[in-house]
């Protein structure tokens, strides 16, 4: 079965520093990825995800991340954080396995923004 | 349109009781699955339903079960509540069983 390692348990940056927070999965051959945000008090937003085709993949609010199948990671990244993107962010993989698949997730990334 | 309902948003219960949660789907999605999210564990899968069928199911106890009805709604069960059971529980609904959209979850605290 897929796993998923998010190596950062919390990041500090102050506003307008760059961002990028690593993920790995396990399994390799087709994959579906996925990052969520969850900010304060709020419930799980998906910001992209990566089915196929140009490994760069753009999401919302600035947010992009890089597929590198040679390195089975997902990397999400941002030129220049704000105050407001303070929230816990989480890599997934959709899992194939069983009779239907499911998606796992990473521990999380806690970010927090200084003003 | 209307997003993920979860109901109640917070629930406290006591060791040995049971408890259900319930999640209404986006209109149109016939696929719920649910999470359990702890500060230690992070985000574990429970079970999906499709078309009031279980599909998958995750690594967790009997005491966890789950069904959906004809309108695609979920509800979940928990008996004989344990503390480790304390979490925040997720909902997420789909079309087919990728793309989820998650509801503001249940927060169920055990005493």
């Amino acid at each position: 079965a897929q796993s998923v390692s998010q190596h950062n348990h919390h990041v500090i940056l102050s506003e307008a520093a760059s961002l990028e927070l690593g993920c790995n999965y396990s399994y390799g051959g087709t994959v579906n990825l996925f990052w969520y945000v969850q900010y304060p008090g709020q419930h799980l937003q998906l910001l992209l995800k990566y089915f196929s085709g140009d490994p760069l993949v753009k999401g919302i609010k600035g947010f992009e991340a890089e597929f590198i199948k040679s390195k089975f990671s997902f990397n999400l990244r941002k030129p220049s954080v704000q105050w407001s993107d303070t929230a816990e962010y989480f890599c997934a993989v959709w899992n194939y396995g069983g009779s239907q698949g499911n998606l796992i997730f990473g521990k999380g990334t806690k970010l927090s923004v200084k003003p | 349109k209307a997003g993920v309902t979860q109901t109640p948003r917070y629930l406290i219960k006591t060791r040995g009781q049971q408890v259900t949660l319930s999640c209404s789907p986006i209109s149109g999605h016939r696929s719920v699955s649910w999470y359990q999210q702890t500060p230690g564990q992070g985000l574990q899968f429970l079970f999906e339903y499709f078309s009031e069928t279980q599909r998958n199911k995750g690594n967790f106890p009997g005491r966890f079960s789950g069904r959906q009805f004809s309108n695609s709604r979920s509800e979940m069960n928990v008996s004989t509540l344990e503390l480790g059971d304390s979490a925040l529980y997720l909902c997420a609904s789909s079309l087919q069983g990728e793309g989820y959209t998650f509801g503001s979850g249940t927060r169920l605290t055990v005493v």
